[in-house]
C-alpha cells in the first residue's frame, strides 16, 4: 500500500522560505502513471492546488503562486519537495502532498498533512 | 483561475438523498469531463470519492454518484448516513496539467 509521509517545519518566519518534503513508501515515485502534487488548506478556507511534478522533473504550477513556488523531485530518495518563498501570514495553512493519478486526473492518495504557521 | 462555486452547506436526514453542485466556467468544468470529488473529515486527509465526473474508485460506496451538465458538476449522496457528515470538495482539470478546487460544502446529517 503506497503511503506519503510529509516532513518539514511547522513554523516559518515572514519573508522566509517554506520547505516541505514528501517521501513515497510502498511504491516508486518514478512510475509513469502518476504525478506528484502539493495542495493546501488555509484555516477556515477550502483546498487550493499549488502545483505538480512528474518523475522526469516536468512541473506545472497554480498561476497565482507560480512566482514563489518550486516543486522538485529526487527519484533516488523517492521524495518530492515544495519550496514557497517570501511567505506571509496568508500562507499559513495545512499543506498536503498527494499522488495524482494521471489517466484519471484526480488525487487518489494523500499525505497526512502538515500545519504550517507563518509568524515571527 | 477562480475557485469553483459550491453551496456552503447542505443538510439531510438519514436515508435521504442530497445533491451538491459545483459551478465552474467554460475553461474548466465546461471544457473537460474531468471533475473529481473529495470527502474531507476535519483533521484527516481528503479521500477521493468520484473521478472523471462519475467514476467511483474501488472501495467507495455506490451511494455516491456524480454527473455534469454544461458548466456545473454535481455529487449526489443517496441513503444519507451519519458517517457521510463531512466537507466535500469538487476539483476540475483546467488545462495544461493545472487544477482548480471548489469552495467546499459542509454536509450535515440531521
Amino acid at each position: 500500500q503506497l503511503q506519503l509521509q510529509q516532513s518539514g517545519p511547522g513554523l516559518v518566519k515572514p519573508s522566509e522560505t517554506l520547505s516541505l518534503t514528501c517521501t513515497v513508501s510502498g511504491g516508486s515515485i518514478s512510475s509513469t502513471s502518476y504525478y506528484w502534487d502539493w495542495i493546501r488548506q488555509p484555516p477556515g478556507q477550502g483546498l487550493e492546488w499549488i502545483g505538480s511534478i512528474y518523475y522526469s522533473g516536468s512541473t506545472s504550477y497554480n498561476p497565482s503562486l507560480k512566482s514563489r513556488v518550486t516543486i522538485s523531485v529526487d527519484p533516488s530518495k523517492n521524495q518530492f519537495s515544495l519550496k514557497l518563498t517570501s511567505v506571509t501570514a496568508a500562507d499559513t495553512a495545512v499543506y498536503y502532498c498527494a499522488r495524482q493519478w494521471e489517466v484519471a486526473y484526480a488525487f487518489d492518495i494523500w499525505g497526512q498533512g502538515t500545519r504550517v504557521t507563518v509568524s515571527s | 483561475q477562480s475557485a469553483l462555486t459550491q453551496p456552503a452547506s447542505v443538510s439531510g436526514s438519514p436515508g435521504q438523498s442530497i445533491t451538491i453542485s459545483c459551478t465552474g466556467t467554460s475553461s474548466d468544468v465546461g471544457s473537460y469531463n474531468l471533475v473529481s470529488w473529495y470527502q474531507h473529515h476535519p483533521g484527516k486527509a481528503p479521500q477521493l470519492m468520484i473521478y472523471e465526473g462519475s467514476n467511483r474508485p474501488s472501495g467507495v460506496s455506490n451511494r455516491f454518484s456524480g454527473s455534469k451538465s454544461v458548466n456545473t458538476a454535481s455529487l449526489t449522496i443517496s441513503g444519507l448516513q451519519a458517517e457521510d457528515e463531512a466537507d466535500y470538495y469538487c476539483c476540475s482539470y483546467a488545462g495544461s496539467r493545472t487544477y482548480v478546487f471548489g469552495t467546499g460544502t459542509k454536509v450535515t446529517v440531521l
